[in-house]
């Protein structure tokens, strides 16, 4: 099976746009989270989305979104860019069933805002 | 202005020694627990996971240990090797009800591995 995908790897924005980051989950895995990762704060949780629905969020503003395809793909959308949002994003997905289930990561992207 | 990293513990082996890394974890309610290894310019990679209802579980190479009462997990490589150099994170995780809950990462530990 193909792993976790995610696209673009790099991406340089302004302060002030907006971005989009895709993810493909692995073949039959229907739970996409995502997460930040930046030195200072280490690896913290965004959002899972399980069949197009949010189905769990962490403590990010709402300029941090997220939606999910009925193909499982997902995609999450920051707007109104700051210089702190400067991170690796994340990509997991897992068979999203019940009882907790390995999380596989994709290789993230990595996100300069400037 | 410069940016404040995490100053990462670090531990440093010979190739061949074994290596022990250690995690403590914040949530008595956590019940599933995760090792990750993430080099340099990846994402992180399952290594081994344990549930809350074992205290021992072994797969190739690598051992985790569950201590419950402390709530402080370990993970033990047998016979490290220089591929094994990377940072090592512990995750926890809780269920919500029926969803799958999130992970909730350590700050990580860098494994530096001398040939």
């Amino acid at each position: 099976k193909a792993g976790v995908t995610q696209t673009p790897r790099y991406l340089i924005k302004t302060r002030g746009q907006q971005v989009t980051l895709s993810c493909s989950p692995i073949s039959g895995h229907r739970s996409v989270s995502w997460y930040q990762q930046t030195p200072g704060q280490g690896l913290q949780f965004l959002f899972e989305y399980f069949s197009e629905t949010q189905r769990n969020k962490g403590n990010f503003p709402g300029r941090f979104s997220g939606r999910q395809f009925s193909n499982s793909r997902s995609e999450m959308n920051v707007s109104t860019l700051e210089l702190g949002d400067s991170a690796l994003y994340l990509c997991a997905s897992s068979s999203g069933g019940t009882n907790q289930e390995t999380q596989y990561f994709g290789p993230g992207t990595r996100l300069l805002v400037l | 202005g410069e940016s404040v990293g995490l100053h990462l513990p670090t531990l440093s082996v010979q190739e061949g020694d074994n290596s022990i890394i250690n995690c403590a974890y914040s949530n008595s309610a956590s019940d599933y627990f995760i090792w990750y290894k993430q080099e340099s310019g990846k994402g992180p990679q399952f290594i081994i996971d344990i549930r809350s209802n074992m205290d021992k579980r072994q797969g190739q190479r690598v051992t985790v240990l569950l201590n419950k009462t402390v709530k402080h997990l370990s993970l033990q490589i047998a016979a490290t090797q220089p591929g094994d150099s990377a940072v090592y994170f512990c995750a926890e995780n809780t269920r919500y009800g029926g969803s799958q809950g999130n992970l909730i990462f350590g700050k990580g530990t860098k494994l530096s591995v001398k040939p």
